[in-house]
């Protein structure tokens, strides 16, 4: 099953704009991961938010958590053709499974 | 340190067959967690070892089982093959627990099924 919701499915930018992409789940949560897959390989953890943190940053990332509103959001700033990739978040349940979102494809255009 | 390693990183099979995959996982961690890509349903969890012990378990049917040798590396195993089961299956490691932090993901085993 899955219990994070990323939006928007698909977003498409300038390079140089910010992109913004939010995640929202339905349980209380651990912690929040955000990970990258660029086309059809592996993915890359980027960032991990814990419960009672509600910000974080590395390099451009910049994430956020709202437990109130059960979401969370990731920011890139100065966005890169190298950013073109697909962007998951994924949530850790009760056994401290993580259940994973379906992604939004974020493309980049020069 | 070298990273996570899948083999093979593409097979075809035929329906019918059964299939074996393997990951080795990085230096050191014991959790290793394996899941499903497809285009429709995303990323789904089949299950995760640690110690050699099944400790969490996806919604997939008795084909798809696993285990977890002494040296962490991971084997996953799908019997009687469906053209479903195309997919890329892509395993994870991390030290301990693998919904507590980071998890470190292989290039993936692309499987077709003909």
């Amino acid at each position: 099953s899955q219990q994070g919701e990323e939006d928007p499915q698909a977003l498409s930018i300038q390079e140089g704009e910010n992109a913004t992409m939010n995640c929202s789940y339905k349980t209380s949560i651990n912690n929040l991961q955000w990970y990258r897959q660029n086309s059809g390989r592996g993915l890359v953890h980027l960032i991990l938010i814990r419960s009672n943190e509600r910000e974080k940053h590395s390099g451009r990332l910049r994430v956020t958590l709202d437990t109130s509103k059960k979401s969370s959001s990731l920011l890139i700033t100065a966005s890169r053709a190298a950013d073109t990739a697909s962007y998951f978040c994924a949530t850790v349940d009760s056994n401290y499974q993580l259940i994973w979102g379906a992604g939004t494809k974020l493309i980049i255009k020069p | 340190k070298a990273g996570v390693t899948q083999t093979p990183r593409y097979l075809i099979k035929t329906r019918g067959q059964q299939v074996t995959l393997s990951c080795s996982p990085i230096s050191g961690h014991r959790s290793v967690s394996w899941y499903q890509q497809t285009p429709g349903q995303g990323l789904q969890f089949l299950f995760e070892y640690f110690s050699e012990t099944q400790r969490n378990k996806g919604n997939f049917p008795g084909r798809f089982s696993g285990r977890q040798f002494s040296n962490s590396r991971s084997e996953m195993n799908v019997s009687t093959l469906e053209l479903g089961d195309s997919a890329l299956y892509l395993c994870a490691s991390s030290l301990m627990t693998s919904g507590t932090e980071t998890q470190y993901f292989g290039p993936g085993t692309r499987l077709l099924v003909l």
